[in-house]
């Protein structure tokens, strides 16, 4: 089993939808929890971080659930700038090492 | 401020060729990561650095990967006798302090590519 597991889409959804992805991760002393977005042929950039009580950021909210080990991004009034691949990030031990999922992607179109 | 750097951007070679990658890190990040990234796929942690040091090296492939970092700044990356399943985008990323607290900063990668 992967250590963290995604849903490698493609979502492909209408400027204005609301779109939903989720996350499960096996490790169950993992700490931290990440959204990270990559861009086709760019680096990942930090999009949130996602906190225990759950936490947003204008149109994205993110979610955790410790007990079913699963984390949620959703993006709500999708834009065509939100076309990327969305990473699912996971740190398995204090400050060393983050494992990241292979991505979901989503394409928003006109 | 100037972000994370790498060098060669692209990097074609043959197979058996010794390779080495460079990163420039963030000015006052004391920590620095490397990953590879294949095509379609996830990243795949390789190295960890906390100054100088690697406590965690875990992630390297084969004994043919190694890398070193000076002066709590650049680090190399360096692949001996180069196969072509080495073939994929190395990146490299670093953070102020430990990654689970701390935003990684991504260089735009190298891309090599084993003949």
């Amino acid at each position: 089993r992967k250590e963290v597991e995604q849903d490698p889409g493609p979502f492909n959804v209408p400027e204005g939808a609301t779109v939903a992805f989720n996350c499960t991760y096996s490790n169950s002393a993992s700490q931290s929890f990440f959204w990270y977005r990559q861009d086709c042929r760019k680096e990942p950039k930090l999009l949130m971080s996602v906190y225990s009580s759950g936490n947003e950021d204008g149109r994205f909210t993110a979610q955790l659930n410790r007990a079913s080990q699963y984390i949620s991004l959703l993006i709500r009034d999708s834009k065509l700038s939100d076309s990327a691949t969305y990473l699912c990030v996971v740190s398995v031990e204090y400050g060393n090492k983050l494992v990241f999922g292979a991505g979901t992607i989503l394409r928003v179109k006109s | 401020g100037a972000g994370v750097s790498q060098s060669p951007s692209n990097k074609v070679t043959e197979k058996g060729k010794d390779v080495e990658l460079r990163c420039d890190p963030i000015s006052g990040h004391t920590a620095l990561y490397w990953y590879r990234q294949s095509l379609g796929q996830g990243l795949e942690f390789l190295i960890y650095f906390q100054g100088n040091s690697a406590p965690d090296k875990s992630g390297l492939p084969s004994d043919r990967f190694s890398a070193e970092r000076t002066g709590g700044s650049v680090s190399t990356l360096t692949i001996q006798r180069t196969q072509q399943e080495d073939s994929a985008v190395y990146l490299c990323a670093s953070s102020l302090g430990p990654a689970d607290y701390n935003e990684q900063f991504f260089g735009p990668g190298t891309r090599l590519t084993v003949l």
